[in-house]
């Protein structure tokens, strides 16, 4: 089972420069998440959907964008990267409000220059 | 208040020691609750879901106390390998809303 899958798995850019993360997910699930982790922070939400088509501003969404037009598939876009986005993304899946847990891809490590 | 909070550490314990970690959440109405064990530059893993009547997996116990909205992981006889992050998170239960997540608590085992 692939589960989640991010793409890229690492990437530099340079200040200004935009890309888009994707994420992928095989089990049917509800539920995506794009979180953000930085040293002594923890993950911090950034954008999430609760189905195709639907997204919702998490904790930190100011400088990204994300669109979920195939219920398997999350991305999350930068149009202006910044050095303050420099950071490691993860893409996590849920079956919605149900009691199981999430499952997260393997991360994308971000480095804006 | 925030919405979950855990004690971030770190706990430097030797092995064969047992530790435990509390998890305290705002949201009385939540449902569900897990612990997560994350690896250094690695993804977030289910380590075990956390059930009202506490719950066991080997050498870990997980109890949840709605009353005083707190979550435990008890670990016994400490691994090398148990050394991680281990992140208390709750499902809100709430449509539309999503998984919230501690900030972790880091675990260290020395031999």
């Amino acid at each position: 089972n692939a589960g989640v899958t991010q793409t890229p798995k690492f990437r530099v850019l340079k200040t200004g420069q935009s890309m888009t993360l994707l994420c992928a997910q095989d089990m049917n699930h509800e539920y995506m998440y794009w979180y953000r982790q930085d040293p002594g922070m923890g993950l911090r939400l950034i954008h999430y959907s609760v189905g195709e088509g639907t997204t919702a501003k998490g904790e930190v969404p100011d400088g990204y964008n994300v669109s979920r037009l195939k219920k398997q598939n999350f991305l999350l876009g930068l149009e202006s990267a910044a050095p303050s986005q420099t950071s490691v993304y993860f893409c996590a899946s849920t079956h919605g409000q149900g009691p199981g847990g999430a499952f997260f891809g393997q991360g994308t490590r971000l480095t804006v220059v | 208040r925030k919405e979950v909070e855990q004690d971030p550490g770190p706990f430097n314990v030797p092995e064969g020691a047992t530790v435990a970690f509390n998890c305290t959440y705002s949201n009385s109405a939540s449902q569900s609750f897990f612990w997560y064990r994350q690896d250094c530059r690695k993804e977030p893993k289910l380590l075990m879901s956390v059930y009202s009547s506490g719950n066991e997996d080997g050498r870990f116990t997980a109890q949840l106390n709605r009353a005083s909205q707190y979550i435990s992981l008890l670990i016994r006889d400490s691994k090398l390998s148990d050394s991680a992050t281990y992140l208390c998170v709750v499902n809100p239960y709430q449509a539309g809303t999503a998984l919230i997540f501690g900030k972790g608590t880091t675990l260290s085992v020395s031999s």
